[in-house]
């Protein structure tokens, strides 16, 4: 059974970072690239980026480059995104998901929830 | 970007019902291999989406045949029948043709 694990939800102070985790289990890891997609409150979804762990390419919606980091360990098969100088306006939740290489996403995590507050 | 452009942005329907929901996109999402990668996803309260449609028409694992999609280039449509009560929600189209992958607004669907 495919399943993404996403950490728990965040309550971070504006201007930290935060970095959060998906990890793979039931397929094998560096055979899909794993994406990751932001949905702000009551809000529709958004593509933050791409990470492909076989070869540790990544790409950016250039609206998160500079906000977004994504990496993978192959070694526990986990991905990560670490967001940068937070603002209320990265208050949201935060979805890893694995994508076939047919253009669509068929395995989603659970979601992180990242509240920025002081 | 690719934009895409849902309609209606919600609508309500009795059970056992059928409802159709619109999806186009400002450019055509056929890619240059020729498969159309528009996929439609159903979020339910308080769960992450979960993908029904992938490729303009094939159901994903599970989904049930009473959801069916259609369409071509820039116009897409997903059909529900014989609406049951699990089937409430937001659907989205996505786009995999281009980056950005982009999404629709969303449709909420509710129940009479």
């Amino acid at each position: 059974e495919v399943k993404l694990q996403q950490s728990g939800d965040e309550l971070v102070r504006p201007g930290a970072s935060v970095k959060m985790s998906c990890k793979a289990s039931g397929y094998t890891f560096t055979d899909y690239a794993m994406h990751w997609v932001k949905q702000s409150p009551g809000q529709g979804l958004e593509w933050i980026g791409t990470i492909i762990p076989l070869i540790d390419t990544t790409s950016y919606n250039q609206k998160f480059k500079g906000k977004a980091t994504l990496t993978a360990d192959k070694s526990s098969n986990t991905a990560y995104m670490e967001l940068s100088r937070l603002t209320s306006e990265d208050s949201a939740v935060y979805y890893c998901a694995r994508f076939w290489g047919g253009g669509y996403f068929d395995y989603w995590g659970q979601g992180v929830m990242v509240t920025v507050s002081s | 970007d690719v934009v895409m452009t849902q309609t209606p942005v919600s609508l309500s329907v009795s059970l056992g019902g059928q409802v159709s929901i619109s999806c186009r996109s400002s450019q055509s999402l056929v890619h240059n291999n020729g498969n159309t990668y528009l996929s439609w996803y159903l979020q339910k309260p308080g769960q992450s989406p979960q993908l029904l449609i992938y490729k303009v028409s094939n159901r994903f694992s599970g989904i049930s045949d009473r959801f069916s999609g259609s369409g071509s280039g820039t116009d897409f449509t997903l059909k529900i029948s014989r609406v049951e009560p699990d089937d409430l929600g937001v659907y989205y189209c996505g786009q995999g043709t281009q980056y950005p992958l982009t999404f629709g607004s969303g449709t909420k669907l509710e129940i009479k």
